[in-house]
């Protein structure tokens, strides 16, 4: 299985102040299909995770901008560009190029 | 609205067995590839079990291998999730999902004697 590993585990962060959380994987993640299915998930606390970014930079549907994701192959980024206190929460990259699909360990942000 | 609905939670002595459930509204649920997802307290998400759209398809996580069994019955937009034999280590959260994009609220399973 695709083993993905997030650093930091852990992430302060400054209200305001831009964020960035990274993910590794152990292949490349670039599909057959010229895609490459690596998300970003967002769980708040007491609540399930949410869809934040879809095959590396696309927003999902009602996500501020504040969000962006980027990278190829096996190192991916997602930063939040001003930190909001909404945001604290933990945050998981999944990939689904291999089968099957494999979550890194999270990533938490506090204030 | 898109929505995940699970049940079927509960409070399980350890070997017994449970029948997890999920309704999907809102979306194509027959064309949809649907998984199920765990998270015991405190801990990440662990990746449970996978169906295709027409049950072709099934995978099981080595943790749960034999123990469980993940249906769906596309006619009425329902995902099921029989578990038996279960362990204190299966003590989590299990959600329900749509790929990526759709996730329930979850439902609670907690194994102890």
């Amino acid at each position: 299985d695709i083993v993905m590993t997030q650093t930091p585990l852990s992430s302060p962060v400054t209200l305001g102040q831009p964020a960035s959380l990274s993910c590794r994987s152990s292949q490349s993640l670039l599909h057959s299909d010229g895609n490459t299915y690596l998300s970003w998930l967002q769980q708040r606390p007491g609540q399930p995770p949410r869809l934040l970014i879809y095959r590396i930079s696309n927003r999902f549907s009602g996500v501020p901008d504040r969000f962006s994701g980027s990278g190829a192959g096996t190192d991916f980024t997602l930063k939040i560009s001003r930190v909001e206190a909404e945001d604290v929460g933990v945050y998981y990259c999944v990939q689904a190029t291999h089968f099957p699909r494999t979550f890194g360990q999270g990533t938490k942000v506090e204030i | 609205e898109v929505q995940l609905v699970e049940s079927g939670g509960g409070l399980v002595q350890p070997g017994g067995s449970l029948r997890l459930s999920c309704v999907g509204s809102g979306f194509s649920f027959s064309s949809s590839t649907m998984l199920w997802v765990r998270q015991a307290p405190g801990k990440g998400l662990e990746y449970v079990s996978y169906i295709s759209s027409n049950s072709g398809t099934i995978y099981y996580a080595d943790s749960v291998k034999g123990r469980f069994t993940i249906s769906r019955d596309n006619a009425n937009s329902s995902l099921y999730l029989q578990m038996h034999s279960l362990r204190a280590e299966d003590t989590a959260v299990y959600f329900c999902a749509r790929g990526a994009e759709t996730w329930g609220q979850g439902t609670m399973v907690t194994v102890s004697s």
